[in-house]
């Protein structure tokens, strides 16, 4: 039982590359999110997936797009990457009624 | 949405002190808080939480009390040991399929040995 994957762990990027986060849980949970962590701010939480077949925007969604593939996958794309988006990376999943889940994090520097 | 608010930012005790962390929330709906605690580089990890249901719980030298009039709930840390050093969130949530996390800005906490 892994929990919460992610990959990859550390992606340097060139301004306006494109790469996608990938993500799967191994608990049989309905929702997953994908949050960025940057200094002082918290957690912020960009898409997330209620249950398979749905996505909606959190709070900072521009410039990224997800797609839920099944219950245990949810992937993270930055199309054209920007300096602003160098970031931590946190996937995590949530069954009902329960507390979230995170992956270990991935960090991207976008130069 | 929900607005959760996070205080102070940053906290230094002496070891064996306590440290207190506070919240609060705005949507009276909101009715579960858990508190994670974030080791340098680490993922966050839950380490209590509180349904609306409960005023206190505790666990060990931790505990979480929460004022739902006033919408503020609380982690406190006694007897403080150096392993405690580490970023401390809280959030606010509506228990239920597909339900947004909403965090606090963390709480940098160091025990000074």
């Amino acid at each position: 039982n892994a929990g919460v994957t992610q990959t990859p762990k550390f992606q340097v990027l060139k301004t306006g590359q494109s790469m996608t986060l990938q993500c799967a849980q191994d608990m049989n949970h309905n929702s997953m999110y994908w949050y960025r962590q940057d200094p002082g701010m918290g957690l912020r939480l960009i898409y997330y997936s209620a249950s398979e077949g749905t996505t909606d925007k959190g709070e900072v969604p521009n410039g990224y797009n997800v797609s839920r593939l099944n219950k245990r996958e949810f992937s993270l794309r930055l199309e054209s990457a920007a300096p602003s988006q160098t970031s931590v990376y946190f996937c995590a999943s949530r069954h009902s009624g329960n507390t979230i889940y995170f992956g270990e994090g991935s960090w991207l520097t976008v130069v | 949405g929900e607005n959760v608010e996070q205080h102070p930012s940053t906290l230094s005790v002496q070891e064996g002190d306590s440290a207190v962390i506070k919240c609060t929330y705005s949507d009276s709906a909101s009715n579960y808080f858990p508190w994670y605690k974030q080791e340098l580089g680490k993922r966050p990890q839950l380490i209590i939480d509180i349904r609306s249901n409960v005023g206190e719980k505790k666990d060990q030298r931790i505990a979480v009390t929460l004022n739902k009039t006033a919408k503020h709930f609380s982690l406190h840390i006694t007897e403080t040991q150096p392993e405690d050093s580490a970023v401390y969130f809280c959030a606010a949530s509506i228990i239920g399929k597909g339900n947004q996390f909403y965090f606090g800005t963390g709480t940098s906490l160091t025990v000074i040995p």
